[in-house]
């Protein structure tokens, strides 16, 4: 089954405490991203990835890592938890980055809670 | 990154009733739109693309107005599951070539018995 998967989908952490959030697609996507969601504020991009070892900012990157050394993996890094990193969490990936087919297929959600 | 603006709602509309709502975009160099829609707590899911004026799928029907800058959509014969949160989304551009999508907030729609 296609599917982009993340893990955790749950997580609750202290402030400073590095975390990882890992997210893994099975459909050969070249193009992949991590977005966060909170209330009144939509879906806003971190970072996204075209291809293995290219990485950019998005439009709320501060606090967050990101590495793509394989192709099916995009894990989001929080070096240093801060309350203010509390969101719901999506990874995505989709398969023409730079064509009009743009549609992005999300994973289930990471909620994260930062104490 | 250019914005893409939709109202919030909630639109509160009678079961089978046709509904309609609109999403403005301020980037012109934008080709192709996308309608997700996302239940309570899920994830994102595509709903519709739009590449060209328009895009019917059964009782959904996208429209864009590249003139006006904006796209509708369009839900005919209203079904409670038809509730939901629907994101409007434009590619972002920067330099060079696309870079990902922007997305509206969201308009929250629920469909009444």
């Amino acid at each position: 089954e296609a599917q982009v998967t993340q893990n955790p989908r749950y997580l609750i952490t202290v402030t400073g405490k590095k975390l990882t959030v890992t997210c893994s697609q099975n459909m050969n996507h070249e193009y992949m991203s991590w977005y966060r969601q909170d209330p009144g504020l939509g879906l806003r991009q971190i970072y996204y990835s075209m291809n293995v070892e290219v990485t950019d900012k998005g439009d709320v990157p501060e606090g967050y890592k990101v590495s793509r050394k394989e192709k099916r993996n995009f894990p989001l890094i929080l070096e240093s938890p801060s309350p203010n990193q509390t969101s719901l969490y999506f990874c995505a990936s989709s398969l023409f980055p730079g064509t009009v087919k743009r549609d992005q297929y999300f994973g289930p959600g990471t909620r994260l809670l930062v104490l | 990154r250019k914005e893409v603006e939709q109202d919030p709602g909630p639109f509160n509309v009678p079961e089978g009733a046709t509904v309609a709502f609109n999403c403005t975009y301020s980037n012109s160099a934008s080709q192709s739109f996308f309608w997700y829609r996302q239940d309570c707590r899920k994830e994102p899911k595509l709903l519709m693309s739009v590449y060209s004026s328009g895009n019917e799928d059964g009782r959904f029907t996208a429209q864009l107005n590249r003139a006006s800058q904006y796209i509708s959509l369009l839900i005919r014969d209203s079904k409670l599951s038809d509730s939901a949160t629907y994101l409007c989304v434009a590619p972002a551009y920067s330099g060079g070539g696309a870079d990902g999508l922007t997305f509206g907030k969201g308009t929250h729609l629920i469909i009444q018995p």
